[in-house]
């Protein structure tokens, strides 16, 4: 099974925000709403930042929140800081009990 | 909370055992998976298990080939790779969801890394 889609990358200035895509079929992001996202800073291991498509774990900033729209979900971070500079990942579960990720996107503070 | 072992060199078609000790957290209630990152990669997911071990789950391009299994007097799970090949190098960590669903995957260990060469 493909991976799911994303941006190889994005920017944005301090303050500003950011949206990442992540695009799927309709046998896993179109499927359900098990749709997360992670975190990886370089050298580290991934943080989870979203499950469920929009749920924040406790000790994620409210600045990052996520949505869905049909076969694609979207990670939109705020008041961007340097800090978050870093690679992010989508997974989804899919309707043939497997889970996918997203190739993983590097964004940058400019 | 989470500490992978195990890894190491490793011959196209040659085997090996990498565990995952759980410390500091319940380790028992947690399903384990292994998921896997090469070089400058995205991270794939290799493989689930239940909590209590009854049911495991593996991606297409390991089934067959690699083995998922749980002790949990132990708190450790254990993923025996076979046949191993080049693209199955890359840095496998185990990392945990919740008892009952295969996601979202909350605790993330640092990685133990597995190189196979010829």
């Amino acid at each position: 099974q493909s991976a799911l889609t994303q941006p190889a990358s994005v920017s944005g200035s301090p303050g500003q925000s950011i949206t990442i895509s992540c695009t799927g079929t309709s046998i896993d992001i179109g499927h359900d709403d098990l749709v997360s996202w992670y975190q990886q800073h370089p050298g580290k291991a991934p943080k989870l930042m979203i499950s469920h498509v929009t749920r924040r774990p406790s000790g994620v900033s409210d600045r990052f929140s996520g949505s869905k729209s049909g076969v694609t979900a979207f990670l939109t971070i705020s008041d961007l800081q340097a800090d978050d500079e870093a690679d992010y990942h989508c997974s989804s579960y899919t309707s043939r009990n497997s889970l996918i990720f997203g190739g993983g996107t590097k964004l940058t503070v400019l | 909370q989470l500490l992978e072992s195990g890894g190491g060199l490793v011959q196209p078609g040659g085997s090996l055992r990498i565990s995952c000790v759980g410390a500091g957290l319940t380790f028992s209630t947690n399903r384990i998976h292994w998921v896997r990152q090469a070089p400058g990669e995205g991270l794939l997911w290799v493989a689930g298990i239940t909590i209590d071990g009854g049911f495991a789950n593996y991606a297409d391009f390991v089934r067959g080939r690699f083995t998922i299994s749980r002790d949990n007097a132990r708190n450790t799970v254990y993923l025996y790779l076979n046949s191993l090949r080049a693209d199955d190098t890359a840095l496998y960590y185990c990392t945990t969801s919740p008892p009952t669903s295969w996601v979202p995957f909350n605790n993330w260990g640092q990685g133990t890394q597995v190189t196979v060469f010829s």
